[in-house]
């Protein structure tokens, strides 16, 4: 979907080095989220915001944290990554009164070595 | 807390006939969306089609319809006359209200055979 973009799109990293994904959006939606997706698992909320500086936790929380300094830009930073936090990483944005679900970015798919 | 289950992790069906996708979730409250997403190979998260909790009649989106018991919390998706283009895994998807988080399930990949 053209209104949200990932980047990137292919990461290979090594055991314990820091890593940031950037979700950017142009429709000015009020939630975004981050997902990973995984074998059995299907996707799994890590951490989402409802406003600028505003972010929660997701049920898969721990080893990643999240900053929304814009409207239109969430991080994801994997502090110290590990081989269990190889995945695949869904941004998805929505807004309040909407009923269509979310609008999901392409995915990066994360390798960590 | 809310859960969603797909008990098919794999189905198959011959191109032209028809498939049922199989859902079932678990949750207290009355107000609520559920969606399926289909995810192709090309990992774009598409949605399918969505109905309303409120509403007694099943969401239909031209080849692909649900099947919604309210009592029984199962939300089946039926595909008919099968493409080769709807090979994908997909998703079933619980959302409380219009602000609530999306929750999935685990997905069941569809094979579709020509």
């Amino acid at each position: 979907d053209a209104g949200i973009t990932q980047s990137p799109r292919h990461k290979v990293t090594e055991t314990g080095t820091p890593v940031t994904l950037r979700c950017h959006q142009t429709e000015n939606h009020r939630y975004m989220y981050w997902y990973r997706q995984d074998p059995g698992h299907g996707l799994r909320l890590i951490h989402y915001s409802y406003g600028v500086k505003d972010t929660d936790k997701g049920e898969v929380s721990d080893g990643y944290s999240v900053s929304r300094s814009k409207t239109e830009d969430f991080l994801l930073t994997l502090e110290s990554a590990t081989s269990s936090q190889t995945s695949v990483y869904f941004c998805a944005i929505s807004e309040t009164g909407t009923y269509y679900g979310y609008t999901f970015g392409s995915g990066t798919r994360l390798t960590v070595v | 807390a809310q859960t969603v289950t797909q008990s098919q992790p794999e189905m198959s069906v011959q191109e032209a006939e028809t498939v049922t996708l199989s859902c079932t979730y678990d949750t207290s409250e009355s107000d609520y969306y559920l969606f399926w997403y289909k995810q192709p190979p090309s990992r774009q998260m598409i949605l399918v089609i969505r109905q309303e909790a409120y509403k007694q009649q099943n969401a239909t989106e031209n080849r692909f319809s649900v099947n919604f018991q309210k009592a029984a919390k199962s939300f089946s998706l039926k595909i008919s006359d099968s493409q080769l283009g709807d090979a994908a895994m997909y998703f079933c998807a619980y959302r409380r209200g219009n602000t609530g988080k999306l929750i999935f399930g685990q997905g069941t990949t569809l094979q579709v055979k020509p």
